[in-house]
């Protein structure tokens, strides 16, 4: 069973940095598509950007307003995917799910989910 | 950017009743490139349907998915008491960004 380990949340002051880590298990990740999904509290979920696989071209796409801040990388041989996140801000408090991409012609959809892991930004 | 609007915000029902929620796109969305998700309080959300209608691996033929172009449905046609969560749409076309629904919370009467 395809497993996703979030780690290296926590407290960090506004204009700070932070990297999150996902572990997987299971499954080769240098093979999969993977995605960051993010939540802040009490709010819907919100979408932060997909990696593809390097066969696949390793393209990086985020969304808009948090392109130029936040970076996704992966370490295949590892087998951890990165969330790198610059210049923080109150309102990127929220959970950070590490998921992956059921790959179907151009696409997928976000088929596993990990536990997610909780990033507090305040001073 | 696809703007993705569902509806209700909240839907209150009794066990067995049918549930019908809505996911409206800005425009129209190719090869039906939607998926619904739930969400239990305190857990992450887990895949229900993907393609409009294709129902994920262990997920109970209570729950189907419709639609297509901008107007897509999710219907639970036997509300149980454990499907009490909100749920999600998302459109993953082939070029993001992608987006999500602002989500329809279910609760039992």
């Amino acid at each position: 069973e395809v497993q996703l380990a979030e780690s290296g949340g926590g407290l960090v002051r506004p204009g700070g940095s932070l990297r999150l880590s996902c572990t997987a298990s299971a499954f080769t990740l240098s093979n999969a598509w993977m995605s960051w999904v993010r939540q802040a509290p009490g709010k819907g979920l919100e979408w932060v950007g997909r990696i593809k696989s390097k066969s696949d071209g390793g393209t990086i796409d985020y969304a808009a307003p948090l392109k130029g801040r936040f970076t996704i990388a992966r370490d295949d041989s590892k087998n951890i995917l990165y969330l790198q996140m610059n210049s923080l801000k109150t309102e990127d408090t929220a959970v950070y799910y590490c998921t992956m991409i059921h790959y179907e012609i151009l696409t997928g959809y976000l088929v596993s989910w990990g536990q997610g892991t909780l990033v507090t930004v305040s001073s | 950017e696809i703007v993705l609007t569902q509806s209700p915000g909240t839907l209150s029902l009794s066990p067995g009743e049918r549930a019908t929620l809505s996911c409206r796109a800005s425009q129209s969305i190719s090869t039906s490139y939607i998926a619904w998700y739930q969400q239990k309080p305190g857990q992450a959300p887990r895949l229900l349907v993907y393609g409009a209608s294709n129902r994920a691996t262990g997920i109970p033929d209570r729950f189907s998915g419709s639609g297509s172009a901008t107007d897509f449905i999710l219907t639970i046609s036997r509300l149980e008491p454990e499907d009490i969560a909100v749920y999600y749409c998302q459109q993953y076309g082939n070029s993001p960004p992608w987006t999500f629904g602002q989500g329809t919370k279910v609760e039992i009467k």
